[in-house]
């Protein structure tokens, strides 16, 4: 079946712009994960939802970023203001229930870079 | 919180053994991954060890636990020039649980 997909793959955008990163998420999936990846890093996690609702947005680096799931399949999230540090690969994932020892399948990610 | 380390390069002759390894500092981790990322590629699961679990096996992957160190390995028999990539190791602490990633070593076969 249809892994995680994200839209779009690159996104170029400039200091002060608003933008949004898209997630479709393996259908049937109730977790759905978010990270951020700098480069020669390893992926950080920003927010993870269960259903429609952030279980945890722990990761989040600051109000600029927010992301939603309303109808608890795709998601998007949003940073406004963007900055030159916030240039990264942003991943999401999901899995079948967000259980323990439960699989996160990645999407192939988002580049963004940030003029 | 948590932190995972790993050593950032490895080089191997083709059909050698590798063997990339991994600390972690909570031992309350209750599941350990291994993912493998190439040029342009999402990340991929190889594969992932319960912590009550000392070793498992999948065809030319072993993965090693030592709980009391809080250290895992990961060992790729008959390493091939298709293994290139970077390799992360991720610890989670259960239900819901984000993954915590290292930062990655990138191994490199040589034919």
């Amino acid at each position: 079946g249809a892994g995680v997909s994200q839209t779009p793959s690159n996104k170029v955008t400039e200091k002060g712009k608003y933008v949004e990163l898209r997630c479709d998420p393996i259908s049937g999936h109730t977790a759905l994960y978010w990270y951020r990846q700098s480069l020669g890093q390893g992926p950080e996690f920003l927010i993870y939802f269960q259903g429609t609702g952030a279980a945890d947005d722990s990761g989040l680096p600051n109000d600029r970023f927010f992301a939603v799931r309303p109808e608890g399949s795709v998601s998007t999230l949003k940073i406004q203001r963007t900055e030159r540090g916030d240039s990264a690969m942003y991943l999401c994932a999901s899995s079948p229930t967000g259980g323990g020892g439960d699989t996160q399948y990645f999407g192939p990610g988002t580049r963004l870079t940030v003029l | 919180g948590e932190d995972v380390e790993q050593s950032l390069f490895l080089s191997v002759r083709e059909g050698d053994s590798s063997v990339i390894n991994c600390t972690y500092t909570d031992s309350s981790s209750t599941y350990l991954y291994w993912y493998k990322q190439e040029p342009g590629a999402g990340l991929q699961l190889l594969t992932y060890i319960f912590s009550n679990m000392d070793m498992k096996q999948d065809q030319r992957l072993t993965v090693l636990l030592n709980k009391k160190d809080k250290h895992l390995s990961l060992r790729i028999a008959d390493t091939q020039t298709g293994d290139s990539a970077i390799y992360f190791c991720a610890a989670s602490g259960g239900p819901g649980a984000k993954l915590i990633f290292g930062q990655g070593t990138e191994l490199s076969v040589k034919p």
